[in-house]
């Protein structure tokens, strides 16, 4: 089955650097999703990106793809203490047609933005 | 901003008892999903439910948990004979279309005795 694995495991910054993070993932997709989690809260969409895209921005998200090594990045860009949680990648099956597509995660990548 | 509810937030039951999961999603959304998340560990696929019929699930989704959309507002999952390891947080999403961003509820906390 195709999988998200995201690094690294945990990331501590100062405030106002750069936090990046990345995703790997094993089959073929049709989009790849950004998520973030607080503790003990629902996940938050944060980004999708379509396979045929290369790179978006959303805010002071970034997120690339490449499709050729299975692979994505989310920077976050002038961090503040409150971009604090985790941050999971998802990616959906590739369907034939019709019905809803589950997600599969990766195990996240747990940010701290030090004041 | 419209979101997702799941009641309740916390269920304690005992091992072997019936348990009935809740959610709302929102409104004009198409699509439902239900996650589980055990304790330190990823966030799981269980169900996806669209046109009043599941249109996909793992292999966690065996004959012990079931789904249903009772009337025009509600997604519930049901797990018949809980057991320990089913023990987890529960998420339940819902999406306007297929393969697009999923919104995820807070969760429900479900501890088995």
């Amino acid at each position: 089955s195709q999988q998200g694995e995201e690094d690294p495991q945990a990331l501590s910054i100062q405030e106002g650097e750069n936090a990046t993070m990345n995703c790997s993932y094993k089959t073929s997709i049709n989009n790849l999703q950004w998520y973030r989690q607080n503790s003990g809260r629902g996940l938050v969409h944060l980004i999708l990106i379509r396979s045929n895209e290369r790179e978006k921005h959303s805010g002071r998200l970034r997120v690339t793809l490449d499709t050729s090594k299975k692979s994505s990045s989310l920077l976050i860009t002038a961090s503040r203490a409150a971009d604090t949680a985790s941050y999971f990648c998802a990616t959906d099956f590739m369907y034939s047609g019709g019905g809803a597509d589950g997600l599969t995660f990766g195990k996240g990548t747990h940010l701290i933005i030090q004041p | 901003e419209p979101e997702v509810t799941q009641t309740p937030s916390h269920q304690v039951t005992q091992m072997g008892q019936e348990v009935i999961l809740r959610c709302v999603p929102i409104s004009n959304h198409l699509y439902f999903y239900w996650y589980r998340q055990i304790l330190g560990q990823k966030v799981e696929f269980l169900v996806s439910f669209y046109n009043n019929e599941i249109s996909e699930k793992s292999e966690i989704f065996d004959d012990q948990f079931s789904v249903e959309r009772p009337d025009g507002s509600n997604f519930t999952l049901k797990i018949r004979s809980t057991k320990l390891e089913d023990s987890a947080m529960y998420f339940c999403a819902s999406s306007t279309g297929q393969g697009g961003a999923q919104h995820f509820g807070d969760g429900t906390r479900l501890s088995i005795l």
